[in-house]
Parts: C-alpha cells; sequence; structure tokens
C-alpha cells in the first residue's frame, strides 16, 4: 500500500525568503504530482513529473522527482504573500493512475 | 482545457436521507473517474475508482453500499451517499482524466460541501 509523508506540516515564511518542502513515498510510482489548494477551494494543478530526474519551474516554485529516492521536493524562490495556500504532493498508483495523497504542508507566508 | 463540473456545490441535507452528488467532463469523455472526500484541515482521501459501464472500485475501508457509484455515460459518474449521517459531512471532490488528450493529466471538480444536520 502506497503511503506519502510531506514535511513540514506547516510552513511559516517570510515574504523573499527561500525552502523547500518534501514528499516522500513509500513504494515505486511513476509519477507524481503537485497540488494547490486554497480555503474552501479544489485543488489546483501545479506540476506533473513524468519520469527519474523531471525538473519543472513555474514562476517561484520548482518541483523535482527521484523516484530511486521516491522522493520530491518543491522549492519555493523569494516567497511572496500569494503563495500562501495548502501544498499536496500525489504520487499515483497502480494502472489506473489514482492518486494518493500526502498529508499536505500549510504555507503561511508573512508580508 | 479540459473541465471538470461538479452539482451541487454545496447541500444540507437531514440526517438519515440521501444525497446525489454529480461529476460530469464537460468538453472530453473520460472513461475514469475518482472520488475523493476530505474533512477539514485534513488531506484528499480516496474512495473510490469510477469506470463507466461497470461497477466502481472502491478503496479499503469505504462503505460501498453506503456511498452508491454510478459511472453510466463517459461524460457523468454520480455518488450518493444513502441514509446520512453527521460523520458523512466533508468536502467531496471528483477528479477525471482525459485520454484523448494528456492522459497522464487528472482534472479536478471544483468539490461539493456537504453538510448533515
Amino acid at each position: 500500500e502506497l503511503k506519502v509523508e510531506q514535511n513540514p506540516l506547516f510552513l511559516s515564511m517570510q515574504e523573499g525568503k527561500n525552502y523547500t518542502i518534501y514528499c516522500n513515498y513509500s513504494t515505486t510510482s511513476d509519477r507524481l504530482y503537485w497540488y494547490r489548494q486554497d480555503p474552501g477551494k479544489s485543488l489546483e494543478s501545479l506540476f506533473v513529473l513524468l519520469s527519474n530526474g523531471a525538473v519543472k519551474q513555474e514562476g517561484r516554485l520548482m518541483a523535482s522527482l527521484d523516484t530511486k529516492a521516491r522522493l520530491s521536493t518543491l522549492h519555493i524562490t523569494a516567497a511572496v504573500h500569494d503563495l500562501s495556500a495548502t501544498y499536496f504532493c500525489a504520487p499515483s498508483s497502480g494502472a489506473t493512475n489514482k492518486l494518493i495523497f500526502g498529508t499536505g504542508t500549510l504555507l503561511a507566508v508573512q508580508p | 482545457g479540459a473541465v471538470v463540473s461538479q452539482h451541487p456545490s454545496w447541500v444540507i441535507c437531514k440526517s438519515g436521507t440521501s444525497v446525489k452528488i454529480e461529476c460530469r467532463s464537460l468538453d472530453f469523455q473520460a472513461t475514469t473517474m475518482f472520488w475523493y472526500r476530505q474533512f477539514p484541515k485534513q488531506s484528499l482521501m480516496l474512495m473510490a475508482t469510477s469506470n463507466e459501464g461497470s461497477k466502481a472500485t472502491y478503496e479499503q475501508g469505504v462503505e460501498k453500499d453506503k456511498f452508491l457509484i454510478n459511472h453510466a455515460s463517459l461524460t457523468l459518474s454520480t455518488l450518493t451517499v444513502t441514509s446520512a449521517h453527521p460523520e458523512d459531512s466533508s468536502f467531496y471532490i471528483c477528479s477525471a482524466s482525459d485520454p484523448g488528450g494528456k492522459a497522464y493529466e487528472q482534472y479536478f471538480g471544483p468539490g461539493t460541501r456537504l453538510t448533515v444536520t
């Protein structure tokens, strides 16, 4: 059974600072997804990582995947208040590509 | 881009009644849809995989007789919460993939907030 852990669970950071969110998962997975969720809303897709070594960047966010270590990271560069949200990683499982979500990281960027 | 809708966006029902939630893929056909449940300040938990034209596959611990899933067409899956109780109050979210497009991408609906009184 695929299990997913994220850390930290809560992250308070100042604007302009850098930080990394870690996502560890327990069994082999070919794909890993990162999502953002604002309070009361559904999920917004950030990145889909399809292979070992994949790196994707969009604005101040950069995600990477190491399938051998079963680890993905979401790096935040020069954080701004608008990035405040909950971030989830979700590796896929099985032929149907069902997603198993991590615990989530609540990010609060202080102005 | 691919769009998934849900209806209703929120619903309040009395304990013991049943509630139906619809998930539609608006501009693509989805052979597979997924249903998730999210309690406040928690992560998303996969409930079941909905397969067009066949029975849904439920995750361990999810009562299939309580959460009825029907995927009668390539654009519609429904989740019916039968004999709802206050502990069923949650945010229900569906997702779907577009096999004719980026098959690896999953598109999430806006969610349905269920409150059982």
